[in-house]
């Protein structure tokens, strides 16, 4: 049971562009997501995070959007840079249970920004 | 400040062996939780463990263990090693291991022949 979903496997977008990566969820427990981008043989790399009660954070380049009626959350990267280049997940947890430590992750995209 | 700290970067073991692999967390981050990432499953969940207690733990076999010290270093262990425990294994530090920001180390990949 995949509880948290990227559905777009790759994702492929111009220098200077947008990049919007998408995630969605089934499990309404969740209430804390996080973002993280992975190059090969590497831990990923914390971006970004937002709690389920707001609908947006952003941090330079990146903001999330959280959509809980919905149970989606989207990345978007402006401007994208080649440096982007990478795989990127996103992660949830109840933060109000006993879900100690545990990030589900979903299957991650492989995003390419192309100079 | 100091990132995560795993040991060894890169392991191979035979099938049958035992591995112990390390992780320092960033200092005054007392969650350590453990994940596996293959590429047919992506990333699971092991363990985590705070405050030398282990809080919680994912679908894997009893062979898979671990401990965290009172400086929050923690080890896993991984007894009877089978093919398919081949993977990268990571671990990532938090404060509390609840609604915080969890930083990775860089991995251990550990193939067994």
């Amino acid at each position: 049971d995949q509880q948290v979903k990227q559905n777009s496997p790759s994702l492929s977008v111009q220098e200077g562009r947008i990049s919007i990566l998408n995630c969605d969820y089934t499990n309404s427990m969740f209430d804390y997501f996080l973002w993280y981008k992975k190059y090969p043989a590497e831990g990923p790399t914390f971006l970004i995070s937002i709690s389920s009660i707001k609908d947006k954070n952003e941090d330079g380049r990146f903001t999330v959007f959280l959509n809980k009626s919905a149970k989606h959350l989207s990345l978007h990267i402006v401007p994208s840079q080649p440096g982007d280049s990478a795989v990127y997940f996103c992660a949830a947890i109840n933060a109000g249970g006993t879900s100690y430590g545990k990030l589900t992750f979903g299957q991650g995209t492989i995003l390419t920004v192309h100079p | 400040k100091a990132g995560v700290t795993q040991t060894p970067r890169y392991l191979i073991k035979t099938r049958g062996q035992q591995v112990t692999l390390s992780c320092s967390p960033i200092s005054g981050h007392r969650s350590v939780s453990w994940y596996q990432q293959t590429p047919g499953q992506g990333l699971q969940f092991l363990f985590e463990y705070f405050s030398e207690t282990q809080r919680n733990k994912g679908n894997f076999p009893g062979r898979f263990s671990g401990r965290q010290f009172s400086n929050s270093r923690s080890e896993m262990n991984v007894s009877t090693l089978e093919l398919g425990d081949s993977a990268l294994y990571l671990c990532a530090s938090s404060l509390t291991g609840v609604n915080t920001e969890a930083f990775f180390g860089q991995g251990t990949r550990l193939t067994v022949v």
